[in-house]
């Protein structure tokens, strides 16, 4: 159980454009999910919390117009990378946690490969 | 405030070699501690965690032991094989957010040859 999917895997865009990464929790319902992003060969940054219904919580010096983040149900969470330029392209990854009160642990996807030309 | 430190790759080891991977922490209060596993191409895996202090959390063969004395989850496993090749991040969760507030160290890149 606890599995966490994102889609899609990879995506290639042009600078200028909008990109949206889908998160999903496939076997649970996941009370809030966690956006990062990570750079090669660097640790994981957290970008963004967001709870199911209510608008997220961003990090110091993340954009929220630019990245923005939708979390309409238990299952799903969007990030929109909103007029991608080249230095967006980063690993994204998604993680979430139960809403059953486990929530010491985060489950991940298994990352969006974003490259913008 | 909450860090992690480990220790710097890339490790590079033989097949039935052993290993460790040093991890030390900064916290307030009393966190839980994890390991996660990326394997190449893919997302972070939880390998083990443990949550109170003397723990040891152990699963595929790895384990780790809280120790609160020396701020420490170091990583080991006593023979590895070629499928370990990863990168091991350690991490841990403010007690008083849980998981909402998860800190990672910067990742140590294992890479076990035949």
């Amino acid at each position: 159980g606890a599995v966490v999917s994102q889609h899609p895997s990879w995506v290639i865009c042009k600078s200028g454009t909008s990109v949206k990464i889908e998160c999903r929790s496939l076997d649970f319902q996941a009370t809030t999910m966690f956006w990062y992003r990570q750079f090669p060969k660097q640790s994981l940054m957290l970008m963004a919390t967001s709870n199911e219904g209510s608008k997220a919580t961003y990090e110091q010096g993340v954009e929220k117009d630019k990245f923005l983040i939708n979390h309409a149900s238990l299952t799903l969470s969007t990030l929109t990378v909103t007029s991608a330029h080249p230095e967006d392209s980063s690993f994204y990854i998604c993680s979430a946690t139960h809403s059953s009160g486990r929530t010491d642990t985060q489950y991940f996807g298994p990352g969006t490969r974003l490259t913008v030309l | 405030g909450n860090s992690v430190t480990q220790m710097e790759g890339p490790v590079t080891l033989s097949e039935e070699a052993f290993l460790t991977i040093n991890c030390t922490y900064t916290a307030t209060g009393y966190p839980s501690l994890f390991w996660y596993v990326q394997y190449p191409g893919e997302g972070l895996q939880l390998l083990l965690k443990a949550t109170k202090a003397d723990d040891k959390g152990s699963n595929k063969g790895f384990e780790a032991t809280y120790r609160k004395e020396t701020t420490s989850f170091h990583l080991e496993k006593g023979s590895v094989q070629v499928s370990d090749s990863a990168v091991y991040f350690c991490a841990l969760s403010d007690p008083q957010t849980g998981a909402n507030n998860l800190f990672f160290g910067t990742g140590t890149r294992l890479t076990v040859i035949p």
